[in-house]
């Protein structure tokens, strides 16, 4: 069964400054997908960017783009010119290809704080 | 567009009461998972169903909990005889079909509080 790890609890970043999220999976399959997702307090779930594992181009949106190494099985986040509106709970998630099995994957998660 | 729509948006059960969760999904949308989440934790899957059938309900406890999505109206997460563990925020999120690349879209979770 595939496993997604992030190892950072809590993170804390300036308002304006750069931070980076963490994330590492677990799989044997060669073509999957990875997205993160942020969480405010609302609890709504917001995907914030996905990256095909084919593709070795890193997804980019915006403020947000990724760092994904497969070989090393990892996926990371980072967040330029940090806003106010970035905090929230940021999960990394794995999702299969194989039919039958495209359920999400999550990590723990992690707090993001923005100081202003 | 209407999202995904889960109510209640807050539920509370006394311990020993049956909960029942709906999801209607993205109109068209054949596809429904339901995710529970603790507090301060991830979203753990726990159910994918299509119309009328339960492709994986690996995440699903044995006893008590139990998933539908009929033909016509929503998906039903029903949990019989709850218990304080039960208490979670409880997410549906829904897709047009199982590739893995159309992307889920989730509802704003139903949290449930058994007192």
């Amino acid at each position: 069964a595939q496993t997604v790890t992030q190892s950072q609890p809590e993170m804390s970043v300036q308002e304006a400054e750069t931070v980076t999220l963490s994330c590492t999976y677990d799989t044997s399959e060669s073509d999957y997908y990875l997205f993160w997702y942020k969480q405010p307090p609302s609890r709504q779930m917001i995907l914030v960017i996905r990256q095909e594992a084919y593709k070795q181009q890193n997804a980019t949106e915006n403020r947000f783009s990724v760092n994904f190494q497969k070989a090393a099985k990892s996926f990371s986040l980072k967040i330029s010119d940090s806003q106010l509106g970035d905090a929230a709970m940021y999960f990394c998630a794995y999702r299969s290809q194989l039919q039958g099995a495209q359920k999400l994957v999550f990590g723990q998660g992690t707090r993001l704080t923005i100081n202003p | 567009n209407a999202g995904v729509m889960q109510n209640p948006r807050h539920l509370v059960r006394r311990r020993g009461q049956e909960a029942r969760l709906r999801c209607s999904p993205v109109k068209g949308h054949s596809h429904v998972y339901w995710y529970r989440q603790l507090p301060e934790e991830g979203l753990k899957f726990m159910v994918y169903l299509q119309k009328e059938n339960i492709i994986d309900e690996s995440g699903m406890p044995k006893e008590r909990f139990s998933a539908e999505f009929p033909k016509e109206g929503p998906s039903i997460l029903r949990i019989q005889q709850v218990v304080r563990g039960d208490s979670a925020a409880y997410f549906c999120a829904s897709s047009p079909e199982s590739s893995y690349n159309s992307p889920l879209h989730f509802g704003n979770g139903t949290r449930l509080t058994v007192t």
